[in-house]
């Protein structure tokens, strides 16, 4: 089952802050985060594994709330670079079977 | 370069003419997958394997074949494609260490349609 993304959109000036969540019904071993840009392949950004840790990347960052089975990302002091869709993916075990979600489109304008 | 190589790129093809569509990673990656993208459907899981002889099916396997003989290479067939298959297709590989997980390295796609 497909995990649920929210926002569907955003769009920030830059310098701001942004939180995109996702959530599963289902039991997770692990969430991953990817971007991706226009007309481009999606990017890995992080994963984080049941345990509920905290990880960051540059001003990118995420969290992992086993007992929701929520993840949130976080975007601060956001910069025209950080356009695209951001898709978090789910997995049940260990194996990579990946399900994303439909994806956040975010915009950085100047 | 450490790389996910698809090919083709691009591909346009007729209703019911068999297709492979080639991957190969060049990172010793155990782990692979196929995804396709459709406009408003995200990125869907066709297959993925575990390792070398070791497949399963994913979300949308129907109409597609794979196969993993050797661990850098995981085609995907077209047995007898469908217009309902006209997609952006991804393949993706992916490793985990003793201590760490990592995820999924994306080939850059090809856009398969047909007619």
């Amino acid at each position: 089952q497909q995990p649920v993304q929210s926002p569907q959109a955003v769009i920030l000036r830059e310098g701001e802050d942004a939180v995109i969540n996702c959530s599963s019904s289902k039991a997770l071993y692990s969430v991953h985060w990817y971007r991706q840009k226009h007309g481009e392949a999606p990017v890995f950004l992080m994963i984080l594994l049941k345990g509920g840790e905290q990880k960051g990347h540059e001003k990118i960052s995420a969290s992992f709330n086993e007992k929701k089975q929520q993840s949130s990302l976080y975007l601060t002091a956001s910069q025209l670079s950080y356009s695209g869709t951001y898709f978090c993916g789910t997995e049940p075990g260990s194996a990579r079977q990946l399900t994303f979600g439909s994806g956040t489109q975010l915009t950085v304008l100047p | 370069e450490a790389q996910v190589t698809q090919n083709p790129r691009y591909l346009i093809t007729v209703t019911g003419k068999k297709l492979t569509v080639t991957c190969s990673q060049n990172m010793n990656h155990e782990y692979m997958s196929w995804y396709r993208q459709d406009p408003g459907l995200g990125l869907r899981q066709i297959y993925y394997s575990m390792n070398v002889e070791v497949t399963d099916k994913g979300d949308v396997p129907e109409g597609y074949k794979v196969s993993r003989k050797e661990k850098r290479n995981f085609p995907l067939i077209l047995e007898s494609p469908s217009p309902n298959q006209t997609s952006l297709y991804f393949c993706a590989s992916s490793f985990s260490t003793a201590t760490a997980n990592y995820g999924y390295t994306f080939g850059s796609g090809t856009r398969l349609t047909v007619v």
